[in-house]
């Protein structure tokens, strides 16, 4: 089955440095892979998709890179903020499997002050 | 409007209970998902509505049964369910398969 792990459970960083988030897959090929941010009792909220033949995107403080041959993705926010603590998932659409889709297990970022 | 909508909030039912979670989006999406997100655990995919139809169904138990009554709304229907059901259940959306997904705030369902 799918496998999808991200670095570490939780993330302390202090205010004004860049968090860098790894989600690692096996097994499959995924078409596309997104990052959702999720807050305790909200549903997720997208930030960013990235597709097999893209390398990076960035959207303002955000940017993610893809790469199909480590099967690895890396979720960078600069300048981060205490606003940017909550718990951010990446999520992977795999075409191959029926249009399956996935959610790796999650980091916990804390900004500090 | 880039909201999806979903009823009720909270939820507790008994074991011999049968109720009903509502999901409605109005942003012509065709293809809606139902979640089942345990504490600390991400979201696991339940089922995949795409245009109406029933795609995916990944090996949900009998007691949730999903419908689509139509292109805007999302019911999933609930019955003889366990103790270890208890989860929020989030519905999303998207404007297609492979789309990025708008979620639900969730329904925080306990089953006593």
């Amino acid at each position: 089955s799918q496998k999808i792990e991200q670095n570490s459970e939780a993330l302390n960083i202090q205010e004004g440095k860049t968090a860098t988030l790894t989600c690692n897959y096996t097994n499959y090929s995924p078409a596309y892979l997104q990052w959702y941010r999720q807050d305790p009792g909200r549903g997720p909220v997208f930030l960013l998709l990235i597709r097999e033949n893209e390398k990076e995107k960035r959207k303002e403080r955000l940017k993610v890179t893809f790469d199909t041959t480590l099967k690895q993705s890396l979720f960078h926010i600069t300048a981060s903020q205490p606003a940017d603590s909550a718990t951010y998932l990446c999520a992977l659409d795999i075409l191959n499997t029926g249009n399956q889709f996935y959610f790796g297990t999650g980091t916990s970022l804390t900004v500090i002050p | 409007d880039t909201e999806v909508t979903q009823t009720p909030k909270h939820l507790v039912m008994g074991m011999t209970n049968k109720k009903s979670l509502k999901c409605e989006q109005h942003m012509g999406h065709r293809a809606m998902y139902w979640y089942k997100q345990k504490a600390k655990k991400p979201p696991e995919l339940m089922f995949v509505y795409s245009y109406e139809k029933l795609s995916i169904n990944e090996s949900v138990p009998s007691r949730f049964s999903p419908e689509c009554p139509n292109s805007s709304l999302l019911n999933l229907h609930l019955h003889a369910l366990q103790p270890e059901d208890s989860a929020l259940y989030l519905c999303a959306s998207s404007y297609d398969r492979s789309y990025e997904q708008y979620f639900g705030p969730g329904t925080r369902l306990t089953v006593t």
